[in-house]
């Protein structure tokens, strides 16, 4: 069965340092999320992007995150300058562009900012 | 605003028991209800979405628009149903609109 791939796994970052999450989506699937999970809640959506292109990202945190899908295939979230808050797991998800046909999430990054 | 409360952060059941997940829900349009499941150690997995009205694992869920209500129900607990669950809704009428989740219940079940 298809799989969406996350790395690292687990990452432990000083405070205000820079720290980099890949995703790569099943293979034809158009649309990717990024997703934030902290300790005891649901996962809540950063960013969202259709190919290579941002369709919503009004809840990630302009001021230090960055995410990027230059080729419309895998992805790179960033935290520049990390900070103790953005200690959570960092889930990735992917659908078609018809959701009714797949949507997967990966196994996720756990952060923990020190 | 979109919303999904799941009140019970614990919900503890003894084997062979019957189970019921709450959910409850605020959606000023059209939403597609979930239930997501996430076993220990493993990654979310989508269990069942009302539109295709089936059961998955023997839960069924059923959307109760009046009472905004999409409960997770299962007639006799297994061990092995022990995990997180996560009430999710989305958007009908875009194919492509992310989730919103709500916080989760942990289902323990006591053999």
């Amino acid at each position: 069965e298809a799989e969406v791939a996350q790395s690292p796994r687990y990452k432990i970052t000083e405070k205000s340092q820079a720290v980099a999450f890949w995703c790569d989506p099943i293979s034809g699937h158009a649309t990717l999320y990024w997703y934030r999970q902290i300790l005891g809640q649901g996962p809540e959506l950063l960013v969202q992007f259709q190919d290579e292109s941002v369709v919503d990202d009004s809840q990630l945190p302009k001021d230090r995150f960055s995410a990027e899908r230059l080729k419309g295939v895998d992805s790179t979230l960033k935290i520049q300058p990390a900070e103790l808050g953005d200690s959570a797991m960092y889930l990735c998800a992917s659908s078609f562009a018809d959701r009714a046909l797949g949507y997967t999430f990966g196994s996720g990054t756990r952060l923990t900012v020190v | 605003a979109q919303r999904v409360t799941q009140p019970e952060k614990l919900l503890s059941v003894f084997k062979g028991a019957p189970v019921e997940l709450k959910c409850n829900y605020s959606y000023s349009g059209s939403p597609e209800l979930f239930w997501y499941v996430q076993y220990s150690r493993q990654r979310l997995q989508l269990l069942l979405r009302h539109i295709s009205r089936e059961s998955i694992k023997g839960f069924t869920a059923d959307l109760n628009k009046g009472e905004t209500s999409f409960h997770l129900k299962k007639p006799f607990a297994q061990e092995e149903d022990s995990a997180m669950y996560y009430c999710a809704l989305s958007s009908r009428n875009s194919g492509n609109t992310p989730l919103v989740f709500g916080k989760g219940t942990r289902l323990s079940v006591i053999a």
